[in-house]
């Protein structure tokens, strides 16, 4: 089944500064990449995704990237404000394959410093 | 729009006893997938349900099962509680992947505690 490698575990950025989460999957029949947002005691939000046949996505200060060929993709948010401070989950799915549940990182705990 | 509901939010059982948790997704959402979340595995998927039917099933034992209803609510059961079932319990809705709508919106989530 599919595997999903997220990095840092732990992210501590100066208010303003950007912030970069990495994932890598393992199963190259993967087509969709979201990410999600989780504030404590909330379930997950939903902040951008991207399909395999869409290299780079942006959202005014989030953006995503694809890289199929490393099977790797990245969560770029700019310009760092402390409510961006949560935990952060990417995920990876083969939509259409047959096992489209969501296979999730371990996540990302972002630290906003003012 | 209502997004999605969980209920109930909290629920504290025993070992050996059996539990149900309730989804309503967002009004117009066929499809909905529930996972559960613990510190020590992360988020697992554990089965989706489209049109009264479950489509995908993650790997969990066959203490954890789920139904959908005509309306699209949705509940799931686990049996014979253990206490590494503690844990919350997140729903998630979607409106057709089959029409490529792909996004996941996740409720609060119910939050378990097994003694």
């Amino acid at each position: 089944g599919e595997n999903v490698e997220q990095h840092p575990s732990t992210l501590s950025v100066q208010e303003g500064d950007s912030a970069v989460i990495k994932c890598t999957y393992s199963d190259s029949a993967s087509n969709y990449f979201p990410w999600y947002k989780q504030e404590l005691g909330k379930g997950p939000q939903l902040i951008i995704d991207i399909r395999s046949n869409v290299g780079e996505k942006k959202d005014q200060r989030i953006a995503v990237t694809l890289n199929k060929t490393a099977k790797h993709f990245s969560l770029h948010i700019t310009e760092t404000q402390p409510e961006d401070s949560a935990v952060y989950f990417c995920a990876a799915s083969n939509i259409g394959g047959g096992a489209d549940g969501l296979t999730f990182g371990k996540g990302t705990h972002l630290i906003i410093q003012p | 729009k209502a997004g999605v509901t969980q209920t109930p939010r909290y629920l504290i059982k025993t070992r050996g006893q059996q539990v149900t948790l309730s989804c309503s997704p967002i009004s117009g959402h066929r499809s909905v997938s529930w996972y559960q979340q613990t510190p020590g595995q992360g988020l697992q998927f554990l089965f989706e349900y489209f049109s009264e039917t479950q489509r995908n099933k993650g790997n969990f034992p066959g203490r954890f099962s789920g139904r959908q209803f005509s309306n699209s609510r949705s509940e799931m059961n686990v049996s014979t509680l253990e206490l590494g079932d503690s844990a919350l319990y997140l729903c998630a809705s979607s409106r057709n992947r089959d029409r490529g709508f792909y996004e996941q919106y996740f409720g609060p989530g119910t939050r378990l505690t097994v003694t």
